[in-house]
């Protein structure tokens, strides 16, 4: 089956520095990768998505990029602010089920 | 807005009961999935399933059974609860026909002693 490895598994940066968080996935029949924030006590939230038919995708602060060659894709968070402080899972779609990576836990400091 | 709503936030149970955790979504979506999720972890799938009564085995059944009767409600049983799924447990469904969006319910916090 599909396995997803995601790094790192904590990170913290400085109120108004980047993230970035990294997946690798094991599948090449996988065509839709998201991502999800799961807050302390919250359910995760779809934040952002992509499929195997594009690059790379914007939503604000938010990007992730795709290399299917390489089969991994990527989490870009620009001008990071506390409130972005969360648990984000990258998942990768192969046949019927999403498959998680392990998670990041992101600190932003201010 | 896609509602998916879980009986319980929080369940304590004695180890040898059998358990129901019941999963609702509004959405007439064709697809519903039981995770578990611990630190560390991350998120595994149990079982998941397409369509009214089909069922599919994730990557950690053992311990598990479900049911799904109708297409919005789909049930997780611990037939004999024991101390290691003390966990949370989060429901999830997607639409089928190409729709590839997943969304979670707020999740049962199990405790079995």
């Amino acid at each position: 089956g599909e396995n997803v490895e995601q790094h790192p598994s904590t990170l913290s940066v400085q109120e108004g520095d980047s993230a970035v968080i990294k997946c690798t996935y094991s599948d090449s029949a996988s065509n839709y990768f998201p991502w999800y924030k799961q807050e302390l006590g919250k359910r995760p939230q779809l934040i952002i998505d992509i499929r195997s038919n594009v690059g790379e995708k914007k939503d604000q602060r938010i990007a992730v990029t795709l290399n299917k060659t390489a089969k991994h894709f990527s989490l870009h968070i620009t001008e990071t602010q506390p409130e972005d402080s969360a648990v984000y899972f990258c998942a990768a779609l192969a046949e019927d089920a999403l498959n998680f990576g392990k998670g990041t836990s992101l600190l932003v400091t201010p | 807005d896609v509602k998916v709503t879980q009986s319980s936030r929080y369940l304590v149970k004695r180890t040898g009961e059998k358990v129901f955790l019941e999963c609702v979504q509004d959405m007439d979506h064709e697809n519903m999935f039981w995770y578990r999720q611990d630190p560390g972890l991350g998120l595994r799938l149990i079982y998941f399933s397409y369509d009214v009564k089909m069922k599919e085995k994730g990557d950690i059944p053992e311990g598990y059974s479900v049911s799904r009767e109708k297409k919005e409600r789909f049930s997780l049983i611990l037939e004999s609860a024991s101390t290691n799924q003390t966990s949370m447990y989060l429901c999830a469904s997607r639409a089928g026909a190409g729709r590839r969006e997943q969304y979670f319910g707020p999740g049962t916090r199990l405790t079995v002693t």
